[in-house]
């Protein structure tokens, strides 16, 4: 089984509807990211959680929320998806140091 | 504030010529760095990664890098390209001063086009 499991892997969702992706892992940590990947811009941090009761947002959280429910789940939402929201979305887990194990990514369309 | 830079959004090489794509970071202190890379629909995986011991690193798949300090560079070389090694590379900072965060910036990717 993968390290960090991501769903779903594809989606497609019309402009202003609430979608969740939901990620898990099994490596342990308590630092858990969600990062999205646009061509030519690498990739961004929308949020970031040490623990259930610690989240944090990165630079580029406006038009998305998460919600940590368990060490190994960490959900993001688009409350109200637009078009610029269509990107390869990852979720990540990591130690300390910053060695990340990223899932497989979800590709979000909003049409 | 942290930034990476990768120099060359996409590099060509022959199988068997020498690999090298360019990273440099911009930071006060010596940050912990890190090489990804991006194989078509999957995640990433790391390469390597440096975190202030040894200042040439070596990697998976025959990949090593060289921090320099003096020059702010993380440099990524493989002696040899294999058309295996096809795939997007991506540059990663973490600073020390928050590393306990484990937050990761990512510079904006290399896509490495190997030829027969």
């Amino acid at each position: 089984d993968a390290d960090v499991t991501q769903t779903p892997r594809n989606r497609i969702t019309k402009t202003g509807k609430r979608i969740m992706l939901e990620c898990s892992q099994t490596k342990g940590h308590d630092r858990m990211y969600w990062y999205r990947q646009d061509p030519g811009l690498g990739l961004r941090l929308i949020y970031y959680s040490f623990d259930v009761k610690d989240i944090n947002k990165g630079e580029i959280s406006d038009g998305y929320s998460v919600s940590r429910q368990a060490q190994a789940k960490f959900s993001l939402s688009l409350e109200s998806a637009i078009p610029n929201q269509t990107a390869l979305y990852f979720c990540a887990t990591s130690d300390f140091v910053g060695e990340a194990f990223f899932g497989q990514g979800t590709r979000l369309t909003v049409v | 504030a942290q930034s990476v830079t990768q120099l060359g959004s996409h590099v060509s090489v022959s199988e068997g010529a020498l690999v090298l794509l360019r990273c440099n970071y911009s930071s006060s202190v010596p940050p912990y760095l890190f090489w990804y890379v991006q194989y078509p629909n999957q995640g990433l995986q790391l390469l390597l990664k440096y975190t202030s011991a040894a200042t040439l690193v070596k990697g998976i798949n025959g990949f090593e890098a060289e921090f320099k300090k003096s020059e702010t560079s993380f440099h990524l070389t493989k002696p040899s390209a294999h058309m295996s090694d096809a795939a997007e590379y991506f540059c990663a900072v973490s600073d020390p001063a928050t590393s306990n965060t484990g937050k990761l910036i990512f510079g904006q990717g290399t896509t490495l086009q190997v030829k027969p």
